[in-house]
């Protein structure tokens, strides 16, 4: 069992849908994570989430809503979505060190038509 | 602002050396970071340097210099397996909060 899982791996959804992603971690980590990886763009950070509380929010679209109802699970919940926001989303989570790296899930490939 | 470079693309040859380089600017330093990315997965994380120096794990080598703002990721004895997209991270900021990625470099290794 991966220590990252997200679901789905692949979404293709309309511009008037709403649709959530998921990520759950398995390795007692208490912070998680949402990138954003679009072609030839750096991840982008979208949210940040210490000890089930949000610290980082880098003005992100109000069409994408974070939820993380404990320390294992996070999601990422969309609506009215434009065709610019498909992209992979990658989840991660970590220990709240600072040496402690980033382990991300595989992510979910999002198109949006 | 955050600033993050490193080159677009490599190629090596088998059983060759080759440094992947990486400059950054950011509003604090907490730890640098390189990844690996192959094609339709997860980045995995390879080595992790603070300090001054370098960090030797196996075929792969991570160099720092704080002052310089500058690293690199030394890869020894190359494999067509290696071919993936290598990510330069800064942690900027105390623990608890995210990095900061390059856009990455991708690496073709070829026979």
């Amino acid at each position: 069992e991966t220590g990252v899982t997200q679901t789905p791996r692949h979404l293709v959804m309309g511009m008037t849908n709403k649709k959530s992603l998921k990520c759950e971690q398995h390795l007692g980590h208490n912070a998680m994570y949402w990138y954003k990886q679009s072609a030839k763009k750096p991840l982008e950070l979208m949210f940040v989430y210490s000890l089930e509380e949000r610290v980082e929010n880098n003005s992100v679209p109000s069409r994408f809503s974070p939820e993380c109802p404990n320390s294992s699970h996070l999601f990422l919940h969309l609506h009215t979505l434009q065709p610019e926001d498909s992209a992979l989303y990658l989840c991660a989570s970590s220990h709240v060190r600072r040496e402690s790296p980033l382990h991300f899930g595989n992510g979910t490939r999002l198109t949006v038509t | 602002g955050q600033n993050i470079d490193q080159p677009t693309e490599m190629t090596a040859t088998e059983g060759a050396i080759v440094q992947i380089n990486c400059t950054y600017q950011t509003s604090g330093f907490n730890g640098l970071f390189w990844y690996q990315q192959h094609a339709g997965e997860a980045p995995t994380f390879l080595s992790y340097n603070v300090l001054d120096g370098l960090e030797e794990k196996g075929r792969f080598s991570s160099f720092l210099s704080r002052s310089k703002g500058y690293s690199y990721l030394l890869l020894k004895e190359l494999q067509m397996k290696d071919s993936a997209s290598y990510l330069c991270a800064v942690k900027p900021h105390q623990a608890g909060t995210a990095l900061i990625f390059g856009k990455g470099t991708t690496l073709s290794v070829s026979s």
